[in-house]
């Protein structure tokens, strides 16, 4: 039972345009959600997070975006760049908990 | 430089045998972690340890057993008893249990003939 999803397995972008990665989650008590970046061979690199009590987290060119009443969140990138391409993944925890990770979205940034 | 390293980074075994993956850190954190990751699925959770000598069992810990000895290292043994042992091992840490960080090694891939 995966309790965070990410339904689209790849996303192509042209170079300078956004990227949207989208994750949904059913575990209504989840407080904290992550995304996470990883290149092949690679372990994953944080990237951003964000807390139940916000909507909205901007870091740079990377936003992160939650709607609870949805059980929704999504990561924007703008703009997008070739060396954004990469599997990115979602996380979500309680209580700072375990943390329970979607399947991953690989991004192929086009120049 | 400060971070985890897991060791190998390729790993063949035959089928039936144990085998140990290991995992460093000199982050001086408290938690570690590790996770499996299958093609078209996330990571999931196998064991994790908030504190040396101390381990709790993960969403898929049937088959594989941990130690924590020493505040830097958490070695897996992968043991005969797991049916499906051919995956991607992550090893990770973080601060304190309640962080909103883990740091990643840069994996294991152990394929089982």
């Amino acid at each position: 039972d995966q309790q965070v999803k990410q339904n689209s397995p790849s996303l192509s972008v042209q170079e300078g345009r956004i990227s949207i990665l989208n994750c949904d989650y059913t575990n209504s008590m989840f407080d904290y959600f992550l995304w996470y970046k990883k290149y092949p061979a690679e372990g994953p690199t944080f990237l951003i997070s964000i807390s139940s009590i916000k909507d909205k987290n901007e870091d740079g060119r990377f936003t992160v975006f939650l709607n609870k009443s949805a059980k929704h969140l999504s990561l924007h990138i703008v703009p997008s760049q070739p060396g954004d391409s990469a599997v990115y993944f979602c996380a979500a925890s309680y209580n700072f908990n375990k943390f329970y990770f979607g399947s991953g979205t690989k991004l192929n940034v086009k120049p | 430089d400060g971070g985890i390293t897991q060791s190998p980074k390729y790993l063949f075994r035959k089928e039936g045998q144990n085998v140990t993956l290991s995992c460093e850190q000199n982050l001086n954190h408290d938690a570690m972690y590790w996770y499996r990751q299958d093609p078209g699925q996330g990571l999931r959770l196998i064991y994790y340890s908030q504190i040396v000598n101390d381990f709790q069992k993960g969403d898929i810990a049937e088959g594989y057993s941990v130690s924590r000895e020493k505040k830097e290292s958490f070695p897996l043994t992968v043991t005969s008893a797991q049916k499906n042992p051919t995956a991607f091992y992550l090893c990770a840490s973080s601060i304190v249990q309640n962080s909103n960080e883990q740091f990643f090694g840069p994996g294991t891939r152990l394929t089982v003939l």
